[in-house]
């Protein structure tokens, strides 16, 4: 798999339902994130957990990172129709120069 | 709020043209990155640059694309010999501190849609 893979790759839920996205990587990372992009959009920077964290919170965002695993998580408590968007995970290496990776991400769909 | 300015937000060439794609990032930001993102697919990487010098690139960055801070706003990426396939939407992005630091996000740009015909 490649560095920074999200599952599931689509997402439908109801309104009001919890959203969970995962992501996974090959790579040691100095810190990983996450993004959201609504269609045909830039990118929205949502959050950044350091290797050092194991989990963070902002607003109805929580992020979990397991580095044994190699792998985080993304909750969106109490989704919103205007949550629908597409869901990154991007990891930061320390390759000697400044490289961030993206993986495919997961399509959520919330249903009003 | 600040943010990362791009122009065009279309552009539509001919195959075999010379394109440059433009960025104004955040002004106290000194680190400057091009991505792209094909149709329905990831965000890839494609350059990242630093100091007036490009810091990592990817393997996509071949001969045919070039990064350039003409002065002390701007950040353009050309490409000099337009492909079908580079028919994607580019992205710019800086940020304050450099990418794989503890403390680095990116600010993306709106992005410029190229269409090679």
């Amino acid at each position: 798999s490649q560095q920074g893979e999200e599952d599931p790759q689509a997402l439908s839920i109801q309104e009001g339902e919890n959203a969970t996205m995962n992501c996974s990587y090959k790579t040691s990372i100095n810190n990983l994130q996450w993004y959201r992009q609504n269609s045909g959009r830039g990118l929205v920077h949502l959050i950044l957990i350091r290797s050092n964290e194991r989990e963070k919170h902002s607003g109805r965002l929580r992020v979990t990172l397991d580095t044994s695993k190699k792998s985080s998580s993304l909750l969106i408590t109490a989704s919103r129709a205007a949550d629908t968007a597409s869901y990154f995970c991007a990891t930061a290496t320390d390759t000697g120069g400044f490289k961030t990776i993206f993986g495919a991400g997961t399509r959520l769909f919330v249903k009003a | 709020e600040p943010e990362v300015t791009q122009t065009p937000s279309h552009q539509v060439t001919q195959m075999g043209q010379e394109v440059i794609l433009r960025c104004v990032p955040i002004s106290n930001h000194l680190y400057f990155y091009w991505y792209r993102q094909i149709l329905g697919q990831k965000v890839e990487f494609l350059v990242s640059f630093y100091n007036n010098e490009i810091s990592e690139k990817s393997e996509i960055f071949d001969d045919q694309f070039s990064v350039e801070r003409p002065d002390g706003s701007n950040f353009t990426l050309k490409i000099r010999s337009t492909k079908l396939e580079d028919s994607a939407m580019y992205f710019c992005a800086s940020s304050e501190y450099p990418g794989g630091w503890d403390t680095d996000t990116q600010y993306f740009g709106p992005g410029t849609r190229l269409t090679v015909l």
